[in-house]
């Protein structure tokens, strides 16, 4: 089973600044099979980032995935009021899929 | 549009069984594969179960294998997620989420929900 683990587990900053969230595997993965979701509170979770690095449909573009093997990283280039949330990696590349425990984004 | 409704959820006691719904539209349900991801209250996501679109392969986490089986309704276009012997460690928000076509892609729609409460 391969464990995500994220960092920092809560990141407190203020609208305009930049966001990088950090999502480390415990095992090497395949790039194809890395995602990153966001949560608002009462909501459901929403595909941000697949294959490490391609936004999904309808995402801005202050939002980038990077990385490879078991080093991956989300950045929000600057912050909007509505970025603050909570973000989740995901790998499904081979069963059991697994989640991080998450990274909340909060106003500082 | 691609739209994904759960029901099914509710209150029930430690070793009862439920049965989920997830009925899909807005999409060719036989192609795409499908799971349910669970959240327990005030916690993070935890995958649950995956299936393939051609029924071929079901996949389950340890915490579920063997009280839980995820099927498919072809004539309904309904995911369903049949839960026996369940614990209290059980209870949180149970989310249907549509996947790509193969096995190794992501969840890219997400139902809202539907609430399992495991409690005497």
């Amino acid at each position: 089973e391969s464990v995500l683990t994220q960092s920092p587990g809560t990141l407190s900053l203020s609208p305009g600044e930049r966001a990088t969230l950090s999502c480390r595997a415990s095992q090497s993965l395949n790039s194809r099979a890395l995602a990153w979701y966001q949560q608002k509170p009462g909501q459901a979770p929403r595909l941000l980032i697949y294959g490490a690095s391609s936004r999904a449909t309808g995402i801005p573009d202050r939002f980038s995935g990077s990385g490879s093997g078991t080093e991956f990283t989300l950045t929000i280039s600057r912050l909007e009021p509505e970025d603050f949330a909570v973000y989740y990696c995901q790998q499904n590349g081979r069963p059991p899929w697994t989640f991080g425990q998450g990274t909340k984004v909060e106003i500082k | 549009e691609v739209h994904l409704v759960e029901s099914g959820g509710g209150l029930v006691q430690p070793g009862g069984s439920l049965r989920l719904s997830c009925a899909a539209s807005g999409f060719s349900f036989n192609t795409y594969v499908m799971s349910w991801v669970r959240q327990p209250p005030g916690q993070g996501l935890e995958w649950v179960s995956t299936i393939s679109s051609t029924d071929a392969s079901a996949f389950y986490a340890d915490s579920v294998k063997g009280r839980f089986v995820i099927l498919r309704d072809y004539s309904k276009n309904t995911l369903i997620l049949q839960m026996n012997s369940l614990r209290v460690e059980d209870t949180a928000l149970y989310y249907c989420a549509k996947g790509g076509r193969q096995m190794d892609e992501e969840l890219d729609y997400w139902g809202q929900g539907t609430l399992v409460t495991v409690s005497s």
